[in-house]
């Protein structure tokens, strides 16, 4: 049973626009929630985190929601650019568990 | 820094032959230790984790094997593979978010 969920397997967004990437969630367990960006052939990378306690993380371009009653969270990226072209997976951790979303595909046209 | 490595890169093996697949991090001790498979268009599935040396938790049933040799070593294996073994697998540590390794390309034939 997939606990943390993407919905949108691809999204293309024009460069300078903002991206906005989507998670939902089915545990209410999960205290802490992580985006992960992975280009082909490579391992992912962190990204940016939240912890259940907060609604909202910036760093730099990139924000992270968190909206607990609807158990969404989201991934907004101001301005995207090209380089964010990327597949963006959301996690999801429940004690020494990682969950993983199936990943969106984002492709940011120049 | 912590820093963690997978070897091979590539790997091209045929049905029913043998896998071993190595996972060393260095920079830290007792890490927890995670196997994923990325499968073509799917998500990553955790396979094994591990809290220390010779503790293996499974997380899918097949017909593969993971073991913890020593605290900074995590191997994948697996007796006679499957076509369906094929797929992108990543090795992870963990602190408070979770690191990955640069991944190993697995085609089974």
């Amino acid at each position: 049973d997939q606990q943390v969920k993407q919905n949108s397997p691809s999204l293309s967004v024009q460069e300078g626009r903002i991206s906005i990437l989507n998670c939902d969630y089915t545990n209410s367990m999960f205290d802490y929630f992580l985006w992960y960006k992975k280009y082909p052939a490579e391992g992912p990378t962190f990204l940016i985190s939240i912890s259940s306690i907060k609604d909202k993380n910036e760093d730099g371009r990139f924000t992270v929601f968190l909206n607990k009653s609807a158990k969404h969270l989201s991934l907004h990226i101001v301005p995207s650019q090209p380089g964010d072209s990327a597949v963006y997976f959301c996690a999801a951790i429940s004690g020494n568990q990682f969950y993983f979303g199936t990943g969106t595909s984002l492709t940011v046209i120049p | 820094s912590q820093t963690i490595h997978q070897w091979p890169a590539t790997l091209v093996q045929p049905v029913g032959s043998p896998l071993s697949l190595e996972c060393t991090v260095e920079g830290t001790s007792n890490p927890n230790l995670y196997w994923y498979r990325q499968a073509a268009g799917r998500g990553l599935q955790l396979l094994f984790y591990s809290v220390g040396i010779g503790q293996i938790s499974s997380e899918v049933p097949q017909n593969l094997s993971a073991s913890r040799p020593q605290d900074r070593q995590f191997i994948l294996s697996s007796k006679k593979l499957l076509l369906s073994d094929s797929g992108f697998y990543l090795c992870a540590w963990r602190t408070e978010t979770q690191y990955f390794g640069p991944g190993t390309r697995l085609l089974v034939l």
